[in-house]
């Protein structure tokens, strides 16, 4: 099946710095999704972006499906952005499940 | 608007007890799922379902059962559940369209002792 690989794995920020997060999957997609994971557990849809680019605030997305890749940016980072980052993708016909990289785990410290 | 809810939110068992977890939906959606995350791990598929009255098998369905008998409801069961069943429970839907992203309720931590 199709394989999805996130890096880096754990990410350590201070305030203010900027990152990007990186997700490539082994094979072609109908969609791909980031999520953010707070402290909570929550997972909070940050973008549907099965190509192009895409901006929310401080967050931007951007994925290059023919070469298989989407890119997670953040600017300006903040302690409320600490949690696990997640790119998940749908490889097949509408209503297959999506299969979820591990993660990203981020820290912003003040 | 609610838009996918999980009840309980969280539940403790002993080995072998049964329980059902709820997903309710108010979006129409005709696609539901459950998931299951581990430690340090995404999320994994347990069983879908694409419509009123239809379910498959995801990636890990073994000792889990579920229904859809109404479009906006999809159970999930543990017959007699598992130590190896402790684990944060997920629920989602989405349209039947291409192109539509996935929804996710707030999760259900579920542990068995």
């Amino acid at each position: 099946g199709i394989q999805v690989e996130q890096s880096p794995p754990d990410l350590i920020l201070q305030e203010g710095a900027n990152s990007t997060l990186r997700c490539n999957f082994s094979d072609s997609v109908n969609n791909l999704q980031w999520f953010h994971q707070n402290p909570w557990g929550q997972l909070i849809n940050l973008f549907y972006i099965p190509s192009g680019t895409k901006q929310n605030g401080r967050l931007s997305a951007t994925t290059v499906a023919t070469e298989r890749y989407s890119l997670l940016y953040i600017s300006s980072s903040q302690t409320t952005d600490s949690g696990v980052y997640f790119c998940a993708v749908e490889p097949g016909q509408a209503g297959t499940a999506l299969i979820f990289g591990k993660g990203t785990t981020l820290s912003v410290s003040s | 608007n609610a838009g996918v809810t999980q009840t309980p939110k969280f539940r403790v068992l002993k080995t072998g007890q049964s329980m059902t977890l709820l997903c309710a939906q108010d979006m129409n959606h005709e696609y539901m799922y459950w998931y299951r995350q581990d430690p340090g791990m995404g999320l994994r598929l347990i069983h879908y379902s694409v419509g009123e009255g239809t379910t498959a098998k995801g990636e890990v369905p073994d000792g889990y059962n579920v229904s859809r008998l109404k479009k906006q409801n999809f159970l999930l069961g543990l017959e007699s559940a598992a130590p190896s069943q402790t684990s944060v429970y997920f629920c989602a839907s989405s349209w039947a369209d291409n192109n539509q992203p996935q929804h996710f309720g707030d999760g259900t931590r579920l542990s068995i002792l």
